[in-house]
């Protein structure tokens, strides 16, 4: 099955730095590459995603890049602010189970702290 | 705002006693997960519903049991809480038909205490 390393597993930024996280993947026949953020008290909520025929997308401060042939993704947080300190997790679906549904494999977490 | 939701959100209870943490979603998703997130952050899956009447077995060995008796609700039962089986519980659910990449809706979570 598939494996999805996440590194590191805690980083703190001062306010304004950039922030990068970085996911490595075992299964090439992955093509879905989501990020989860989690805040306190809250559960994972998808924040940006991207499919294997990309190489990178962005959404405001947010972008993510993928490298299929080295079978790595990244997480970049620009300008990050302190509401950007939250868990962040990758994941990868890890191939076909059952009916025809997917199983999204995540990585341990990044724990992100922003300094004011 | 995902409309999934979870109770109770806290539990604290004594060894030996029987609980069910409830999961509710109202966006008429087929897929139903429920993870256990351990101190460390990493979430395990311990069950999973393609469906009504469908339960499957997580990567992560649970004493806990499931039911799918309406496509809405997907409850989390144990016989016999212990104190290893103090964690926080997230439920989630995601469409099953389609494509590949189907976000998972997860709802706030149940932080059980087993004393």
């Amino acid at each position: 099955g598939e494996n999805v390393e996440q590194h590191p597993s805690t980083l703190s930024v001062q306010e304004g730095d950039s922030a990068v996280i970085k996911c490595t993947y075992s299964d090439s026949a992955s093509n879905y590459f989501p990020w989860y953020k989690q805040e306190l008290g809250k559960g994972p909520q998808l924040i940006i995603d991207i499919r294997s025929n990309v190489g990178e997308k962005k959404d405001q401060r947010i972008a993510v890049t993928l490298n299929k042939t080295a079978k790595h993704f990244s997480l970049h947080i620009t300008e990050t602010q302190p509401e950007d300190s939250a868990v962040y997790f990758c994941a990868a679906i890890g191939g076909v189970s059952g009916a025809g549904s997917y199983q999204l494999t995540f990585g341990k977490g990044t724990k992100l702290s922003v300094i004011p | 705002e995902a409309d999934i939701y979870q109770t109770p959100r806290y539990l604290v209870i004594g060894t030996g006693k029987k609980i069910t943490l409830e999961c509710s979603q109202t966006m008429g998703h087929d897929k139903m997960y429920w993870y256990q997130q351990d101190p460390g952050m990493e979430l395990h899956l311990i069950h999973y519903s393609y469906g009504v009447n469908s339960t499957e077995k997580g990567d992560l060995s649970s004493e806990s049991t499931v039911s799918r008796i309406r496509t809405e609700h997907f409850p989390l039962t144990l016989e016999s809480a212990r104190p290893s089986h103090t964690s926080q519980y997230l439920c989630a659910s995601s469409e099953l038909w389609g494509t590949a990449d189907n976000e998972q809706f997860f709802g706030p979570g149940t932080r059980l205490t087993v004393l």
